[in-house]
């Protein structure tokens, strides 16, 4: 199983917007409405910020959202802060009863 | 307050085995599937195993199937995971993962411990 295709970096400055893509198949973000995104900060675990596409958890700021079109999922970020400086991890499920990460992207806030 | 904590990592030589715990408190330990997660050093995340809630099913990622087994003690609240055969490849931050949903799997990880780092080489 491939992993999901990010970009590696993105920037932007406080304030504004960025979306984070993640590119799947048919196989995966495809067929399913089970995509996740997580953030990490460097030196920390990972936390859960959407699921279901574009569900937030309780505690997840309103400033992140995500959404899905075809075999491509997205995060965007609204009014970047400089705590949002971290990695962010997309994950979907797959046909084959597994679970499969895109490579990560670094968002930095000049 | 949910607490995952991993321990018994280190650095093994290759062909050698280790045994991985995870001490679960703050949520009911034996109402949840757990998975264990691993990331390589500057690497993205990688998922490895399953073990449903009453421990009666485990799937594993393809990479570690026939090597690595997961089992868990819901009497200490306890996850473990026993690696054979290590590979250069395995070296990774070994994460234990708690699933989001009650007595279900979703691939979902709302609870992540911080992570213990095996190290496989010679």
């Amino acid at each position: 199983q491939s992993a999901l295709t990010q970009p590696a970096s993105m920037s932007g400055s406080p304030g504004q917007s960025i979306t984070i893509s993640c590119t799947g198949t048919s196989s995966d973000v495809g067929v399913y409405n089970y995509v996740s995104w997580y953030q990490q900060h460097p030196g920390n675990a990972p936390k859960l910020m959407i699921y279901d596409v574009s569900n937030r958890p309780s505690g997840v700021s309103n400033r992140f959202s995500g959404s899905k079109s075809g075999n491509t999922a997205s995060l965007t970020i609204s009014g970047l802060q400089a705590d949002d400086e971290a990695d962010y991890y997309c994950s979907s499920y797959t046909r084959s009863n597994s679970v499969v990460f895109g490579g990560g992207t670094t968002v930095t806030v000049l | 307050q949910v607490q995952l904590v991993e321990s018994g990592g280190g650095v093994v030589q290759p062909g050698g085995s280790l045994r991985l715990s995870c001490a679960a408190s703050g949520f009911l330990f034996s109402s949840y599937g757990i998975h264990w997660v691993r990331q390589a050093p500057g690497k993205g995340l990688e998922w490895v195993a399953f073990i449903r809630y009453d421990g009666s099913s485990r799937d594993y990622a393809d990479p570690v199937k026939g090597r690595f087994t997961i089992s868990r003690d819901n009497s200490k609240s306890t996850l473990y995971l026993h690696m054979d055969s290590l590979r250069a490849e395995d070296s990774a931050v070994y994460y234990c993962a708690k699933d989001w949903e009650v007595g279900a799997r979703t691939f979902y990880f709302d609870y992540w411990g911080q992570g213990t780092l095996v190290t496989v080489s010679s």
